[in-house]
């Protein structure tokens, strides 16, 4: 039961560029999105998030986008950097107070190159 | 700046042995988690825990896996006898409270069950 997928595993992106990494969802009462990026060795980090009542939130060269009918969501960095080379994970929350569960993708590999 | 701390960074044990997983969660957070994931799959949830007590677990949070939090500081996972597929990284996370999203997640322990 895949509830939040990400459909590719890998992205290449040359440096200055625009990456944008695509996420899918299929539970409707997820009230939070989230993005994470993960170095090799490390635990994952906070990105940016999105409430399920906003269809956009910028933070510098990071925005997300969320189309709540087609259930989708997607980061775009801009411009794309080097050190932005990690794993990103899509993850959604769902639940209510107390009992929040957060559920991830497979994540997606982006490759920025120099 | 706090963060979420994780020991040991390896654990090597043989198939049926218990395991016990530290993590020291930042010390104002209300919501604690342990996920696991498997080399090069998804970031999967484990359990949650709230209040001092469990308030989410998945399928895979079986009778082998407990949870604690002794002594208001550590968050430990335990497993009481460990198999092969067990062998994953495993990370603790937290959250400050019921109006925050954001996991701060630990660096993760490497569990290798021989």
């Amino acid at each position: 039961d895949q509830q939040v997928k990400q459909n590719s595993p890998s992205l290449s992106v040359q440096e200055g560029r625009i990456s944008i990494l695509n996420c899918d969802y299929t539970n409707s009462m997820f009230d939070y999105f989230l993005w994470y990026k993960k170095y090799p060795a490390e635990g994952p980090t906070f990105l940016i998030s999105i409430s399920s009542i906003k269809d956009k939130n910028e933070d510098g060269r990071f925005t997300v986008f969320l189309n709540k009918s087609a259930k989708h969501l997607s980061l775009h960095i801009v411009p794309s950097q080097p050190g932005d080379s990690a794993v990103y994970f899509c993850a959604a929350r769902g639940g209510t107070s107390g009992t929040y569960k957060y559920i991830f993708g497979t994540g997606t590999r982006l490759k920025v190159l120099a | 700046e706090p963060e979420v701390t994780q020991t040991p960074s390896h654990q090597v044990t043989q198939m049926g042995q218990e395991v016990i997983l530290r993590c020291v969660p930042i010390s104002n957070h209300l919501y604690f988690y342990w996920y696991r994931q498997i080399l090069g799959q998804k970031v999967e949830f484990l359990v949650s825990f709230y209040n001092n007590e469990i308030s989410e677990k998945s399928e895979i949070f079986d009778d082998q896996f407990s949870v604690e939090r002794p002594d208001g500081s550590n968050f430990t996972l335990k497993i009481r006898s460990t198999k092969l597929e067990d062998s994953a990284m495993y990370f603790c996370a937290s959250v400050r409270d019921s109006a925050s999203y954001e996991q701060y997640f630990g660096p993760g322990t490497r569990l290798t069950v021989t």
